[in-house]
């Protein structure tokens, strides 16, 4: 079956430290992968997206990279924190155009 | 700009009384329409989806989705709802044929009082 994984489950980071954040599937070939934000009042923000092995697409400027290092793997970065990019993160996969499926999320603090 | 729009950000109800979520998106093309719900604590679960056909969907647990096309809407719908229905509820659209980047609404947060 087809699972995404995503961890750590809570990080507190102080300001001007880095960030790693890692997502992987299993049970699918090729999905395309997706990182959001999710703030309180505002929504799901979509902040990078990647269709394959090194390719990926950002939809918001700001602190924050991602890379594909591997077909399942997928992950969130940042050299220095801010204050502002504290926030809930969330992973997800599809595989066509049939929806998504999310993992479980991180809880970031910037402290 | 395409866009998601959910106008209730907070729906408190008694058990029993029926739903509607409303969500409307801005866009003159071919679009893909989502329900997702998030109970405290879970994951993000897709509810129902609306590809193409019968614009009337059901999803799970009772809930159905009405996609009205001249009105550029995907209302989301419960005749009866439980407490255990509390939770918050996304709309999310792909635009375009063959996208796949999902744009979320704000979300809304319905509470059901018992």
């Amino acid at each position: 079956s087809q699972t995404i994984h995503q961890w750590p489950a809570t990080l507190v980071q102080p300001v001007g430290s880095p960030l790693s954040l890692e997502c992987t599937v299993e049970g699918t070939s090729n999905p395309n992968l997706y990182w959001y934000r999710q703030a309180a009042g505002r929504g799901l923000q979509l902040l990078f997206y990647s269709v394959g092995i090194g390719q990926i697409s950002s939809e918001v400027p700001q602190n924050l990279s991602a890379s594909r290092p591997q077909d399942r793997q997928f992950i969130l970065s940042s050299k220095k924190l801010l204050l502002s990019d504290s926030g809930f993160y969330l992973c997800a996969w599809s595989v066509g155009n049939h929806g998504y499926t999310f993992g479980s999320g991180t809880r970031l603090t910037v402290v | 700009a395409q866009s998601v729009s959910q106008h209730n950000h907070h729906v408190i109800l008694s058990e029993a009384a029926s739903l509607e979520l409303g969500c409307n998106y801005s866009y003159g093309g071919t679009v893909n329409l989502f329900w997702y719900v998030q109970y405290p604590g879970q994951h993000l679960q897709l509810l129902l989806k609306y590809f193409s056909g019968d614009p009337l969907v059901k999803g799970i647990k009772g809930f159905e989705a009405e996609f009205i096309k001249s009105k550029f809407s995907f209302n989301l719908r419960k005749p009866s709802v439980q407490w255990s229905d509390t939770a918050e509820y996304f709309c999310a659209v792909t635009f375009g044929a063959g996208s796949y980047q999902l744009t979320f609404g704000k979300g809304t947060k319905l509470s059901v009082i018992p």
